[in-house]
């Protein structure tokens, strides 16, 4: 199957920075992409959807200055965390969905564990 | 609006047991639907998933068919293994290109 690439797997940061977690897909074009926010023994949030050229659709109550999303390419999305706090420490997962319609797969990526100190 | 909703966990079974993940659905019209897995510390991998009223998806050994006048889309299995510990998750997909909604997920536990 398709392949989702996530990068970093985990990441430690110190309170007041940034944080870049980019994600990618290796083997087909995502003109969407997904982004979400698992907490301890919880479900996954959806935060925003990140389309290809255009500005992505933040959630209600997600912080779009806060959580960045960039995506340039068909085969890249990128988060940004700004300003960093302890409670933004969370398993962070990307998503893409190749093109097509509802029933095709959705292929994640492993998730990166951010840790803010 | 549309919702997933899962048996609550987490559920302990021994090597070679049966199997069953509740899992129900709110949604207009007609959603896939989906069983995704998370081993530890890893992303979701799709287990299988159905596109239609009485579609069985199977992987695995596992089996889910979509019941429509249940709404529901129950996970199985006949003989569960310890590498089958991990949490799964039930999810719909209503429209093209929009984002999975996720259950809360089920911790399955399997001792030998």
């Amino acid at each position: 199957g398709a392949v989702v690439s996530q990068h970093p797997s985990w990441v430690i940061c110190k309170s007041g920075t940034s944080v870049k977690i980019e994600c990618r897909s290796l083997d087909f074009q995502a003109t969407t992409m997904f982004w979400y926010r698992q907490f301890p023994k919880q479900s996954l949030m959806l935060m925003a959807t990140s389309n290809e050229g255009s500005k992505a659709t933040y959630e209600q109550g997600v912080e779009k200055d806060k959580f960045l999303i960039n995506h340039a390419s068909l085969t890249l999305s990128t988060l940004t965390v700004t300003s960093a706090h302890p409670e933004d420490s969370s398993f962070y997962i990307c998503s893409a969905r190749e093109r097509g319609g509802m029933n095709t797969e959705a292929f994640f990526g492993q998730g990166t564990r951010l840790t803010v100190v | 609006g549309d919702s997933v909703t899962q048996m609550e966990g987490p559920v302990t079974l021994s090597e070679e047991a049966f199997l069953t993940i509740n899992c129900t659905y709110t949604a207009t019209g007609y959603p896939s639907l989906f069983w995704y897995v998370q081993y530890p510390g890893e992303g979701l991998q799709l287990l299988l998933k159905a596109t239609k009223a009485d579609d069985k998806g199977s992987n695995k050994g596992f089996e889910a068919t979509y019941r429509k006048e249940t709404t529901s889309f129950h996970l199985e299995k006949g003989s569960v293994q310890v590498s089958d510990s991990a949490v799964y998750f039930c999810a719909l997909s209503r429209q093209a290109g929009t984002a999975l909604i996720f259950g809360k997920g089920t911790t399955l536990s399997v001792s030998s």
